[in-house]
C-alpha cells in the first residue's frame, strides 16, 4: 500500500501563476484534508472533505479551491499564486471522525 | 471552528528526564485528541490518541491525559531519549469531521 501520495514534491511558481496539487489515497478512507505548514504556526486546515461529494472550508481557505474527484482523490488548486502562499502543503486522510489521520509526504511550494 | 492552543513552543530536557506538553481546546463537542510527531523534513505521524470517554492512556514511555471539564489534554514522555527530539503536535476533532492542530512544540533531548 502506498498510503497517501502527493504530487509534486517541490514546485516553484511565479506570482499570478496557477497550479493544482494532487493527492490520492489507497486506504478507502472517507475523509480527506489539506493543510499548510508554516514556521511557528503549526498545521492550518485549508479545506476538507468529510466524504465523497462534499467539501468544506477550514481555517484559511482564501486563495484556494478544492475538488473531491472521487473517493481516492482530493486536489487543491491555487488560481493565482501569491508569495503568501509559499508553504509546505500536506494532504491527509482518515476513515472517520475519531480515527487516525495519515499524511502524505508534503509539497514544498515557493511563490516568487 | 475549533481553537487549539499548545504550550510550550520549545522544550529542552536532559536525556532520561520527562517532558510534558499541554494543549487546550475551545469546542466542548471535540471528542478525539491525537498527538503527532514530526521529524525534520518528514510527514507527521500519530504516536498516541485518546477519545473523550477516557481520561488517560499509556503506551510504553508515552502517556496522554484528558480533562474534559477543563478542556485540556497533555502528552507525557518519560525517560526521554535523543530520538524523541522532534516537533510534536496536538489536535482536536469535532463534529463534521473537522480536524484542527495546535502550533507545535519543538522538543530537544540533550544527551
Amino acid at each position: 500500500n502506498a498510503g497517501v501520495t502527493q504530487t509534486p514534491k517541490f514546485q516553484v511558481l511565479k506570482t499570478g501563476q496557477s497550479m493544482t496539487l494532487q493527492c490520492a489515497q489507497d486506504m478507502n478512507h472517507n475523509s480527506m484534508y489539506w493543510y499548510r505548514q508554516d514556521p511557528g504556526m503549526g498545521l492550518r486546515l485549508i479545506y476538507y472533505s468529510a466524504s465523497e461529494g462534499t467539501t468544506d472550508k477550514g481555517e484559511v481557505p482564501n486563495g484556494y479551491n478544492v475538488s473531491r474527484l472521487n473517493k481516492r482523490e482530493f486536489s487543491l488548486r491555487l488560481e493565482s499564486a501569491a508569495p503568501s502562499q509559499t508553504s509546505v502543503y500536506f494532504c491527509a486522510s482518515r476513515t472517520g471522525a475519531n480515527t487516525e489521520a495519515f499524511f502524505g509526504q508534503g509539497t514544498r511550494l515557493t511563490v516568487v | 471552528g475549533e481553537n487549539v492552543e499548545q504550550h510550550p513552543s520549545t522544550l529542552s530536557v536532559q536525556e532520561g528526564d520527562s517532558a510534558v506538553i499541554k494543549c487546550t481546546y475551545s469546542d466542548s463537542a471535540s471528542n478525539y485528541f491525537p498527538w503527532y510527531k514530526q521529524e525534520l523534513g518528514k510527514r507527521p505521524q500519530l504516536i498516541i490518541d485518546i477519545r473523550s470517554n477516557v481520561g488517560e492512556k499509556k503506551d510504553q514511555r508515552i502517556a496522554v491525559t484528558l480533562n474534559k471539564t477543563a478542556k485540556h489534554f497533555s502528552l507525557h514522555i518519560t525517560e526521554t531519549q535523543p530520538e524523541d527530539s522532534a516537533v510534536y503536535f496536538c489536535a482536536a476533532s469535532i463534529r463534521g469531521n473537522q480536524f484542527y492542530f495546535g502550533t507545535g512544540t519543538s522538543l530537544t533531548v540533550i544527551p
